[in-house]
């Protein structure tokens, strides 16, 4: 079955840096697009970043355009979202999720925890 | 971007009776390339992660009720829950993908039992 599990959260002050992965199994990895979203303390659902399944096409959402990276090592079968110059509101769980054929995610990790804080 | 609007924001629901969450697009979520519509349904359990119910407006993904049913075109979706049960209990999201380089959810509506 889908399995995607994420690692790399943590805590760390604002402008620091951190460094997500998300592990993939039970699926062809290179076959899918994936996406980080991400969930604030008590709040809704907000999408990150979108990666092809061969990596030619990315998408970000503005408040991380610039900021944030999303990268993936097909051989590893393992997402990354290279996350810079954090700040506060970027505080939240960070899920991986997998496509179903439409840009949508489909499959849902169980999330990181990323607190940015002094 | 397109904004996702979803109302109610909460419900409360006895065992047994229907529910409906409407979700409205600033914009129309029909693909020409296709005809088919990008607007999905997921529930968040409390204390688990999200989870898909719907796509492409009213195809049920693998596993989910019957009891669970979505309709709509164009801007105007709503998902339906024949009967709410126990386990129904959580935030519900709709979520546009038309633009994938702008992928947005509704603020979520929050489903509690009577």
């Amino acid at each position: 079955q889908v399995q995607l599990v994420e690692s790399g959260g943590g805590v760390v002050q604002p402008g620091m840096s951190l460094r997500l992965s998300c592990a993939a199994s039970g699926f062809t990895f290179n076959n899918y697009a994936m996406h980080w979203v991400r969930q604030a303390p008590g709040k809704g659902l907000e999408w990150v970043a979108l990666l092809s399944y061969d990596g030619n096409d990315k998408f970000y959402a503005d408040s991380v355009k610039g900021r944030f990276t999303i990268s993936r090592d097909d051989s590893r079968d393992t997402l990354y979202l290279q996350m810079s110059s954090l700040r506060p509101e970027d505080t939240a769980v960070y899920y991986c999720t997998r496509e179903c054929r439409g840009w949508y995610p489909c499959y849902w990790g169980q999330g990181t925890v990323v607190t940015v804080a002094s | 971007d397109i904004v996702m609007t979803q109302t109610p924001l909460s419900l409360s629901i006895t065992p047994g009776q229907p529910a409906s969450i409407s979700c409205k697009s600033s914009q129309s979520l029909l693909r020409s390339s296709d005809g088919k519509t990008s607007l999905y349904w997921y529930l968040q359990k409390p204390g688990q992660s999200p989870h898909l119910l719907m796509y492409d407006v009213f195809k049920r993904f693998s596993g989910v009720p019957e009891r669970f049913s979505g309709s709509g075109s164009g801007t105007d979706f709503t998902l339906k829950i024949s009967r709410v049960e126990a386990e129904d209990v959580g935030i519900y999201y709709c979520m546009q993908s038309i633009q994938p380089s702008s992928i947005t959810f509704g603020q979520g509506t929050r489903l509690e039992i009577k």
